[in-house]
Protein backbone atom coordinates (compact mmCIF):
# COMPACT_ATOMS: atom_id res chain seq x y z
CA UNK A 1 0.00 0.00 0.00
CA UNK A 2 1.16 3.77 -0.34
CA UNK A 3 3.35 4.51 3.24
CA UNK A 4 3.91 8.40 3.72
CA UNK A 5 6.73 8.46 6.45
CA UNK A 6 7.89 11.92 8.22
CA UNK A 7 10.70 13.11 10.17
CA UNK A 8 11.15 13.76 12.91
CA UNK A 9 8.26 12.17 14.90
CA UNK A 10 8.92 14.20 18.04
CA UNK A 11 11.06 17.77 18.12
CA UNK A 12 11.37 20.05 20.87
CA UNK A 13 12.88 23.64 20.24
CA UNK A 14 13.16 26.83 21.77
CA UNK A 15 11.32 29.90 21.43
CA UNK A 16 12.88 31.75 18.11
CA UNK A 17 14.63 28.55 16.44
CA UNK A 18 13.30 27.11 13.29
CA UNK A 19 12.33 23.46 12.88
CA UNK A 20 12.55 21.74 9.93
CA UNK A 21 9.61 18.80 9.06
CA UNK A 22 10.22 16.37 5.98
CA UNK A 23 7.56 13.96 4.23
CA UNK A 24 7.98 11.25 1.89
CA UNK A 25 6.13 8.88 -0.20
CA UNK A 26 7.80 5.83 0.28
CA UNK A 27 6.35 3.53 -2.44
CA UNK A 28 4.58 6.03 -4.72
CA UNK A 29 5.09 9.50 -6.36
CA UNK A 30 3.36 11.84 -5.23
CA UNK A 31 2.27 15.01 -7.08
CA UNK A 32 0.57 16.65 -4.49
CA UNK A 33 1.03 16.94 -1.19
CA UNK A 34 -0.64 18.46 1.82
CA UNK A 35 0.05 19.70 5.11
CA UNK A 36 -1.99 20.12 7.98
CA UNK A 37 -2.10 20.99 11.70
CA UNK A 38 -4.43 19.52 14.55
CA UNK A 39 -4.31 21.11 18.06
CA UNK A 40 -5.74 18.95 20.96
CA UNK A 41 -9.46 17.12 20.11
CA UNK A 42 -9.69 18.97 17.42
CA UNK A 43 -9.64 17.93 13.18
CA UNK A 44 -7.42 18.53 10.82
CA UNK A 45 -6.87 22.01 9.75
CA UNK A 46 -5.43 22.32 6.09
CA UNK A 47 -2.32 24.60 6.05
CA UNK A 48 -1.49 24.30 2.80
CA UNK A 49 -1.01 22.56 -0.34
CA UNK A 50 1.79 21.93 -1.93
CA UNK A 51 2.76 20.19 -6.13
CA UNK A 52 6.11 19.54 -6.86
CA UNK A 53 7.78 21.74 -8.58
CA UNK A 54 5.85 24.56 -8.03
CA UNK A 55 4.92 27.19 -5.21
CA UNK A 56 2.41 25.41 -1.87
CA UNK A 57 -0.93 27.46 -2.36
CA UNK A 58 -1.78 28.36 1.50
CA UNK A 59 -4.79 28.24 3.14
CA UNK A 60 -6.18 31.61 4.62
CA UNK A 61 -4.78 32.71 7.33
CA UNK A 62 -1.69 30.67 7.50
CA UNK A 63 1.25 32.69 7.23
CA UNK A 64 3.57 31.44 4.10
CA UNK A 65 6.43 33.28 5.14
CA UNK A 66 6.55 31.57 8.83
CA UNK A 67 5.81 28.00 7.15
CA UNK A 68 8.62 27.72 4.34
CA UNK A 69 7.15 24.91 2.09
CA UNK A 70 9.69 23.18 -0.63
CA UNK A 71 8.34 20.16 -3.07
CA UNK A 72 11.51 19.89 -4.56
CA UNK A 73 10.93 16.02 -5.83
CA UNK A 74 7.62 13.47 -6.30
CA UNK A 75 9.06 11.93 -3.08
CA UNK A 76 10.09 14.79 -0.53
CA UNK A 77 8.26 17.54 0.63
CA UNK A 78 9.38 19.51 3.90
CA UNK A 79 7.90 22.10 6.35
CA UNK A 80 10.32 24.86 7.44
CA UNK A 81 8.60 26.15 10.80
CA UNK A 82 10.91 29.69 11.23
CA UNK A 83 10.79 31.63 14.57
CA UNK A 84 9.25 29.22 16.63
CA UNK A 85 6.94 29.94 19.02
CA UNK A 86 4.70 27.95 21.96
CA UNK A 87 1.72 29.09 20.12
CA UNK A 88 3.12 27.09 17.03
CA UNK A 89 3.00 24.00 19.21
CA UNK A 90 1.13 21.16 17.77
CA UNK A 91 0.72 18.02 15.84
CA UNK A 92 1.31 18.45 12.07
CA UNK A 93 0.44 15.86 9.74
CA UNK A 94 1.32 15.40 5.84
CA UNK A 95 -0.44 13.38 3.71
CA UNK A 96 0.38 12.80 -0.04
CA UNK A 97 -2.13 11.09 -3.57
CA UNK A 98 -0.61 8.49 -5.41
CA UNK A 99 -1.56 10.07 -8.53
CA UNK A 100 -2.82 13.19 -9.68
CA UNK A 101 -6.71 12.75 -10.07
CA UNK A 102 -8.53 14.35 -7.28
CA UNK A 103 -10.72 12.27 -5.96
CA UNK A 104 -7.69 9.75 -5.20
CA UNK A 105 -7.29 9.17 -1.38
CA UNK A 106 -4.91 10.77 0.77
CA UNK A 107 -2.30 8.97 2.69
CA UNK A 108 -1.21 10.07 5.69
CA UNK A 109 1.84 10.25 7.46
CA UNK A 110 2.52 9.30 10.92
CA UNK A 111 2.36 12.86 11.93
CA UNK A 112 5.63 15.48 13.89
CA UNK A 113 4.92 16.59 17.39
CA UNK A 114 6.36 19.88 17.76
CA UNK A 115 6.61 21.79 21.14
CA UNK A 116 7.95 24.88 21.53
CA UNK A 117 9.35 26.36 24.74
CA UNK B 1 -20.68 27.75 4.83
CA UNK B 2 -19.54 24.31 4.41
CA UNK B 3 -19.95 21.99 7.87
CA UNK B 4 -19.73 18.66 8.29
CA UNK B 5 -21.68 17.03 11.56
CA UNK B 6 -20.75 14.04 13.65
CA UNK B 7 -21.09 13.40 17.35
CA UNK B 8 -18.43 14.40 19.86
CA UNK B 9 -18.20 11.25 21.25
CA UNK B 10 -20.14 7.92 21.23
CA UNK B 11 -19.39 4.81 23.60
CA UNK B 12 -19.91 0.94 22.77
CA UNK B 13 -19.33 -2.63 24.16
CA UNK B 14 -17.32 -5.31 22.91
CA UNK B 15 -18.45 -7.24 20.20
CA UNK B 16 -21.38 -4.91 19.87
CA UNK B 17 -22.26 -2.63 16.89
CA UNK B 18 -22.16 1.01 16.19
CA UNK B 19 -23.18 3.32 13.63
CA UNK B 20 -21.23 6.91 13.70
CA UNK B 21 -23.09 8.99 11.54
CA UNK B 22 -22.15 11.90 9.40
CA UNK B 23 -24.39 14.97 8.30
CA UNK B 24 -22.79 17.38 5.53
CA UNK B 25 -23.54 20.60 3.97
CA UNK B 26 -20.65 21.73 1.19
CA UNK B 27 -20.27 23.79 -2.16
CA UNK B 28 -20.51 20.70 -4.74
CA UNK B 29 -19.52 17.10 -3.80
CA UNK B 30 -17.04 14.73 -4.86
CA UNK B 31 -17.19 12.05 -2.28
CA UNK B 32 -17.01 11.30 1.14
CA UNK B 33 -14.00 10.09 3.46
CA UNK B 34 -14.31 8.16 6.44
CA UNK B 35 -11.05 8.15 8.44
CA UNK B 36 -9.56 6.51 12.00
CA UNK B 37 -7.38 7.93 13.89
CA UNK B 38 -6.02 6.66 17.16
CA UNK B 39 -4.92 9.36 19.74
CA UNK B 40 -1.75 10.82 19.09
CA UNK B 41 -1.37 8.98 15.34
CA UNK B 42 -2.18 10.34 11.98
CA UNK B 43 -5.33 9.39 10.35
CA UNK B 44 -5.84 5.98 8.62
CA UNK B 45 -7.98 5.84 5.51
CA UNK B 46 -11.06 3.74 6.40
CA UNK B 47 -13.42 4.54 2.63
CA UNK B 48 -14.64 6.38 0.55
CA UNK B 49 -17.99 6.67 -0.85
CA UNK B 50 -18.77 8.73 -4.22
CA UNK B 51 -22.27 6.85 -5.26
CA UNK B 52 -25.20 6.29 -2.74
CA UNK B 53 -25.49 2.89 -1.09
CA UNK B 54 -23.57 0.63 1.05
CA UNK B 55 -19.67 0.01 0.60
CA UNK B 56 -18.75 -3.01 2.99
CA UNK B 57 -14.84 -4.00 4.26
CA UNK B 58 -14.62 -6.42 6.35
CA UNK B 59 -16.37 -5.61 9.67
CA UNK B 60 -16.34 -1.75 8.63
CA UNK B 61 -19.23 -0.16 6.59
CA UNK B 62 -20.09 3.16 4.94
CA UNK B 63 -23.05 4.04 3.88
CA UNK B 64 -23.95 7.25 1.63
CA UNK B 65 -27.36 9.44 0.35
CA UNK B 66 -26.26 12.11 -1.28
CA UNK B 67 -30.13 13.63 -1.48
CA UNK B 68 -29.83 13.40 1.87
CA UNK B 69 -26.26 14.46 2.77
CA UNK B 70 -25.93 11.92 4.99
CA UNK B 71 -22.86 9.13 6.06
CA UNK B 72 -22.79 6.41 8.65
CA UNK B 73 -19.80 4.22 9.27
CA UNK B 74 -21.01 0.88 10.66
CA UNK B 75 -19.10 -1.06 13.07
CA UNK B 76 -19.43 -4.76 13.76
CA UNK B 77 -17.93 -6.96 15.99
CA UNK B 78 -16.61 -4.24 18.06
CA UNK B 79 -12.49 -4.52 19.48
CA UNK B 80 -10.83 -2.45 21.79
CA UNK B 81 -8.28 -1.64 19.40
CA UNK B 82 -11.26 0.29 17.85
CA UNK B 83 -11.16 2.44 20.65
CA UNK B 84 -9.97 5.56 18.23
CA UNK B 85 -11.69 9.34 16.87
CA UNK B 86 -13.37 8.53 13.50
CA UNK B 87 -13.29 11.51 11.41
CA UNK B 88 -15.68 12.11 8.54
CA UNK B 89 -14.48 14.31 5.52
CA UNK B 90 -16.11 15.69 2.34
CA UNK B 91 -14.63 16.51 -0.70
CA UNK B 92 -16.11 19.54 -2.20
CA UNK B 93 -16.80 21.34 -5.72
CA UNK B 94 -13.03 22.88 -5.35
CA UNK B 95 -11.55 18.71 -4.63
CA UNK B 96 -10.64 20.38 -1.37
CA UNK B 97 -11.24 17.92 1.73
CA UNK B 98 -13.36 19.31 4.44
CA UNK B 99 -12.73 17.79 7.16
CA UNK B 100 -15.84 17.00 10.52
CA UNK B 101 -14.61 17.23 14.17
CA UNK B 102 -14.28 13.37 14.84
CA UNK B 103 -16.48 11.17 16.85
CA UNK B 104 -14.37 9.59 19.62
CA UNK B 105 -15.75 6.09 19.93
CA UNK B 106 -14.95 4.72 23.38
CA UNK B 107 -15.59 0.58 23.90
CA UNK B 108 -16.04 -0.43 27.01
CA UNK B 109 -15.17 -4.62 27.77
Amino acid sequence: GAVVSQHPSWVICKSGTSVKIECRSLDFQATTMFWYRQFPKQSLMLMATSNEGSKATYEQGVEKDKFLINHASLTLSTLTVTSAHPEDSSFYICSAKTSGRATDTQYFGPGTRLTVL
Amino acid sequence: GQNIDQPTEMTATEGAIVQINCTYQTSGFNGLFWYQQHAGEAPTFLSYNVLDGLEEKGRFSSFLSRSKGYSYLLLKELQMKDSASYLCAVMDSNYQLIWGAGTKLIIKP
